[in-house]
């Protein structure tokens, strides 16, 4: 099993639709939880730390929940710009120095 | 402007050619990294560095080779060894322990002719 599995979609949502992904994760010992924001051909871009009490950004929301070992995000009134992939990473401390895991993405068209 | 910078864009290898890939950045941040993309799959680890001249192998780091010289700059090779280096190569860096919010370099291309 994938430490951090996404559904890759692709998810087609008209213009203007509220659209959530969701992430789950293996390892309970994760601690700090993101989504980054993919351009086509391009470098991912930190979108938003979620935190335990969730956390909200404009349109923008985003949940944890520790119990479920899943984190969403969810999208209101989608625009065009935000076609792009959504990728959930996770950070896992176990004492020594670990890295970020980084799922797979789903991918967002938002279409006119 | 502060930021991290990758180059090329696009690199092409041929057999059993050795090929180097350069990340730099100015945001004076400690800690940096070398990720492989894969169409339709996510970002694997090849090596980290959380100090000048050291650094870690990450989950995928055969046939790959790094140096940490100088805190803004962070090189990678990719050796004959790597049979499979068709890939999208994305430089990160963070500004303290490892795992904090990375930023990432606009990424380099490489295919193989």
């Amino acid at each position: 099993r994938k430490e951090v599995e996404q559904d890759p979609g692709p998810f087609n949502v008209p213009e203007g639709a509220t659209v959530a992904f969701n992430c789950t994760y293996s390892n309970s010992a994760s601690q700090s939880f993101f989504w980054y924001r993919q351009d086509c051909r391009k470098e991912p871009k930190l979108l938003m730390s979620v935190y335990s009490s969730g956390n909200e950004d404009g349109r923008f929301t985003a949940q944890l929940n520790r119990a479920s070992q899943y984190i969403s995000l969810l999208i209101r009134d989608s625009k065009l710009s935000d076609s792009a992939t959504y990728l959930c990473v996770v950070k896992i401390s176990s004492g020594s120095a670990r890295q970020l895991t980084f799922g797979s993405g789903t991918q967002l068209t938002v279409l006119p | 402007d502060g930021g991290i910078t990758q180059s090329p864009k696009y690199l092409f290898r041929k057999e059993g050619q050795n090929v180097t890939l350069s990340c730099e950045q100015n945001l004076n941040h400690d800690a940096m990294y070398w990720y492989r993309q894969d169409p339709g799959q996510g970002l694997r680890l090849i090596y980290y560095s959380q100090i000048v001249n050291d650094f870690q192998k990450g989950d995928i780091a055969e046939g790959y080779s790094v140096s940490r010289e100088k805190k803004e700059s962070f090189p990678l090779t990719v050796t004959s060894a790597q049979k499979n280096p068709t890939a999208f190569y994305l430089c990160a860096s963070s500004r303290g322990e490892v795992g904090e919010t990375q930023y990432f370099g606009p990424g380099t291309r490489l295919l193989v002719l």
